[in-house]
């Protein structure tokens, strides 16, 4: 069974830590995608990877950064965590035959 | 920005009923649209790519019409049983993307009551 695991489903942070979401994938995609889901906003791209240590920024890339340093791993962080950043946060990669996206089941994160 | 618009907003059906709703896009911009379901507590799960005007796509109860000209697919679900309660989303995959970028609009939330 296919899979895109994100480490942590929830996470509690103070305005200014250093927060890190981790994604892995077992299905050998090349590019993967970080976006966050508010409500009454959707699903918005915050940046998205089309290869190892290749990366750009999607629609709303202020106050994040990310890496890939692997193939499978793919990690969304946030520098110094802001109120405004609390939100679910879902990983995806995509299957370039079909365009078709394989999400992860989201992140929880509450910065206090 | 691309704009991806979902109606209605919610929807509450009762168990038995059949229920749509409806993406449009602008379809100046048009590559594939794609359809996902969305289950608290799981991952957004795809139902639907869709390419060509015209097309109609099945899976089960739920079927999808794609209108490429006028830029609009519906969402079709017959007699909606509780476990089609989901946030349903849709997405553009517009003409001269890149690297498998979608846009996606706001969803629309099915709850079936029992």
């Amino acid at each position: 069974d296919v899979k895109v695991t994100q480490s942590s489903r929830y996470l509690v942070k103070r305005t200014g830590e250093k927060v890190f979401l981790e994604c892995v994938q077992d299905m050998d995609h090349e590019n993967m995608f970080w976006y966050r889901q508010d409500p009454g906003l959707g699903l918005r791209l915050i940046y998205f990877s089309y290869d190892v240590k290749m990366k750009e920024k999607g629609d709303i890339p202020e106050g994040y950064s990310v890496s890939r340093e692997k193939k499978e791993r793919f990690s969304l962080i946030l520098e110094s965590a802001s109120t405004n950043q609390t939100s679910m946060y879902l990983c995806a990669s995509v299957q370039v035959n079909t365009g078709e996206l394989f999400f992860g089941e989201g992140s929880r994160l509450t910065v206090l | 920005i691309l704009n991806v618009e979902q109606s209605p907003q919610s929807l509450h059906v009762q168990e038995g009923d059949s229920t749509n709703f409806t993406c449009s896009f602008p379809s100046s911009n048009f590559y594939a649209l794609h359809w996902y379901r969305w289950e608290t507590a799981k991952s957004p799960e795809a139902l639907f790519v869709m390419t060509l005007n015209g097309d109609e796509k099945k899976k089960g109860r739920i079927s999808a019409t794609l209108n490429t000209k006028e830029g609009y697919s519906y969402l079709y679900i017959k007699g909606s049983q509780p476990e089609d309660s989901a946030t349903y989303l849709c997405a553009l995959y517009p003409s001269g993307g890149s690297n498998y970028k979608l846009t996606f609009g706001k969803g629309t939330l099915l709850t079936v009551n029992p």
